[in-house]
């Protein structure tokens, strides 16, 4: 089975331009997280859903990024508009809602922002 | 609040050096899980095991044990007769009840070099 898939792997952009980051989670996983990963502040999470549902949306910094979840196969992060302080590797995952919860993890975007 | 620490933030071993990872946890929920991440330089996250509160069996998977002990609140992780592909920085993680939402609250990670 995939694992998780996310896209673009590495993007570099200028300041003030609009980033758009996907993810496709593991079919018939109910539950999608971003994450957001730098040497300072280590692994935070940003937004997460549960069927196709925020449900808890603390971690997004600022209003400069938004998430969504149109379908149970898709989901967007979007940094508009982006900032140097918003480089750094995203992740995105996802579990299902039984069992262990386990999130299996995509392999991340590297975010440049220059 | 839950939280997770990890003391150590960078180990050094030799190879087949044995070497152990600690985590300990907070929580007020009487049920909980932890799990272990792995992070190669590759930059992936690795799932590598899960434990319910509600059992306190070590596991062994190899050259990986983890030794589960809610009286001390930790949950730590050895490598025995460690490899140089097991340099990576490893977490720890945990995720509460239910009701509290299933999200996971990571521990900062510790390093794991090991030197041939």
């Amino acid at each position: 089975d995939a694992g998780v898939i996310q896209s673009p792997r590495h993007e570099v952009t200028e300041m003030g331009q609009e980033v758009t980051l996907r993810c496709k989670p593991i079919s018939g996983h109910n539950s999608l997280f971003w994450y957001r990963q730098t040497m300072m502040r280590g692994l935070e999470l940003l937004i997460y859903f549960n069927n196709n549902v925020p449900i808890d949306d603390s971690g997004m910094p600022e209003d400069r990024f938004s998430a969504k979840m149109p379908n149970a196969s898709f989901s967007t992060l979007k940094i508009q508009p982006s900032e140097p302080r918003d480089s750094a590797v995203y992740f995105c995952a996802s579990s299902t809602r039984t069992g262990g919860h386990e999130q299996y993890f995509g392999p991340g975007t590297r975010l440049t922002v220059t | 609040a839950q939280k997770v620490t990890q003391a150590q933030t960078e180990i050094s071993v030799v190879e087949k050096e044995d070497v152990t990872l600690d985590c300990v946890y907070e929580t007020r929920d009487t049920t909980y899980y932890l799990f272990w991440y792995k992070q190669p330089p590759s930059g992936e996250l690795v799932f590598l095991i899960r434990r319910n509160s509600f059992d306190e069996q070590n596991e062994i998977s190899g050259r990986y044990s983890w030794n589960f002990q809610k009286s001390t609140s930790s949950f730590n992780f050895t490598i025995t007769a460690s490899q140089v592909v097991d340099s990576a920085v490893y977490f720890c993680a945990l995720r509460g009840s239910e009701a509290a939402g299933n999200k996971l609250t990571f521990g900062g990670g510790t390093r794991v070099l090991v030197k041939p």
